[in-house]
């Protein structure tokens, strides 16, 4: 399965868009690109996945770039409970989260 | 419905010892996984199963660990014996059956078990 390559960490202000991006230049056609996040010692939790077009919930927004390689995680207004660890897997037969993003919103 | 429910929520043992961690998925989820987290290696998938069959246990690190699913509703991963190595936080989670496309569900996690071996 691909891996993915993400900043360690990021900071925003509190109301703005919270951009995290993700690389994943060895994805392959028929993996999607999905996002979790961990606040402090949780369980993970869901937030969005995608496989080509880009994707937006009640939570965030997927942009996955044409050639898929990469994409970017958009928090439309960052709070200070979005806080957290966010990772950006890629899933084929194999969940790989590896450290992911360490996202801190200041107030 | 009360989610993930893993047990113990921390557990303290002495290198040697065999340690049990249980794991109760969400009703009608088809996949159930375990997961460990620590600092150096971040969150690492050990096992998943699938209608209660082991589907990849690629992830386990080696023989002293073990997972079974005997039913729907019940999952264990053993440590045999446990060394200092082994202490992590250890996740469980469940998802639904893959979606149409492939794509797998949005997976549900436990709290946690916090393992620490001395």
């Amino acid at each position: 399965d691909a891996k993915t390559t993400q900043p360690t960490s990021m900071d925003c202000a509190e109301g703005r868009a919270a951009n995290l991006p993700c690389n994943h230049s060895t994805i392959s056609g028929n993996e999607y690109v999905y996002w979790y996040r961990q606040i402090h010692s949780q369980g993970p939790q869901y937030i969005i996945h995608g496989l080509k077009n880009n994707e937006t919930n009640e939570m965030a927004s997927l942009i996955i770039t044409e050639d898929r390689k990469s994409s970017t995680l958009i928090l439309p207004h960052a709070t200070l409970r979005d806080t957290a660890v966010y990772y950006c897997i890629i899933t084929g037969n194999q969940f790989y989260f590896g450290t992911g993003t360490s996202l801190t919103v200041i107030p | 419905d009360a989610g993930v429910i893993q047990s113990p929520r921390h557990e303290v043992t002495e290198m040697g010892q065999e340690v049990t961690l249980r794991c109760k998925p969400i009703s009608g989820h088809d996949y159930l996984f375990w997961y460990r987290q620590t600092m150096m290696r971040g969150l690492e998938l050990l096992i998943y199963f699938n209608n209660n069959v082991p589907i990849d246990d690629s992830g386990m690190p080696e023989d002293r660990f073990s997972a079974k699913m005997p039913n729907a509703s019940f999952s264990t991963l053993k440590i045999q014996p446990s060394e200092p190595r082994d202490s992590a936080v250890y996740f469980c989670a469940s998802s639904r059956e893959r979606l149409a496309g492939g794509s797998y569900n949005e997976q549900f996690f436990g709290p946690g078990t916090r393992l620490t071996v001395l």
